[in-house]
């Protein structure tokens, strides 16, 4: 399995406070990615990274921004946490080089919820 | 505006037979599809993939359909195992598109002792 963990695990939280999710690697992987897994919804892409400092945007990105300073970390950010962003977080990883093929690695998940 | 579709919530099948997963895509450009296997309280994991080139590959058990006429494909489990309950997620992206997955709402699988 890659290496990927997650940092909380769990965490309850209050309306309008900010929340930082980390997402740590050891695999080396260029590209890092954010999801949200709701019922009926699936996984929605957030935000993800495909380098150092290099972040973009994905299908549900209000109320998020996201920070990639090192390789192995990509931190997600709820400045003010609302009660619409009660998920289970899930941060991804992929390889690189051109031979990867597109296959996504998975973390354990975050449970955040906001009262 | 859903860009893959899981049109069946949920599949109950006896052990031993033969489990059939849909997905249907609406997007053309997409040109590898993968599926993923998602127990409670866990992250999901990579099950198979095939590319737009083909359609068919087999890993053991799991064979994954691809009709891109149709648009859709289906993930077939021969024999169904208890242990392959959970929800399968069905993904698809886009060359050169920084590997971005799109995934269906997933289909809870219920295998039958």
């Amino acid at each position: 399995d890659a290496g990927i963990t997650q940092s909380p695990r769990h965490k309850v939280t209050e309306t309008g406070t900010p929340v930082t999710l980390r997402c740590h690697q050891t695999e080396n992987h260029r590209y890092m990615y954010w999801y949200r897994q709701d019922p009926g919804h699936g996984l929605r892409l957030i935000h993800y990274s495909y380098g150092v400092k290099d972040t973009d945007k994905g299908e549900v990105s209000d109320g998020y921004s996201v920070s990639r300073s090192k390789t192995e970390d990509f931190l997600l950010t709820l400045e003010s946490a609302t009660s619409s962003q009660t998920s289970v977080y899930f941060c991804a990883i992929s390889g690189h080089g051109q031979g990867a093929s597109n296959e996504q690695f998975f973390g354990p998940g975050t449970r955040l919820t906001v009262l | 505006d859903q860009q893959v579709k899981q049109n069946s919530p949920s599949l109950s099948v006896q052990e031993g037979r033969i489990s059939i997963l849909n997905c249907d895509y609406t997007n053309s450009m997409f040109d590898y599809f993968l599926w993923y296997k998602k127990y409670p309280a866990e992250g999901p994991t990579f099950l198979i993939s095939i590319s737009s080139i083909k359609d068919k590959n087999e890993d053991g058990r799991f064979t994954v359909f691809l009709n891109k006429s149709a648009k859709h494909l289906s993930l077939h489990i021969v024999p169904s195992q208890p242990g392959d309950s959970a929800v399968y997620f069905c993904a698809a992206s886009t060359s050169g598109s920084a590997r971005q997955l799109t995934f269906g709402s997933g289909t809870q699988l219920t295998v039958l002792p």
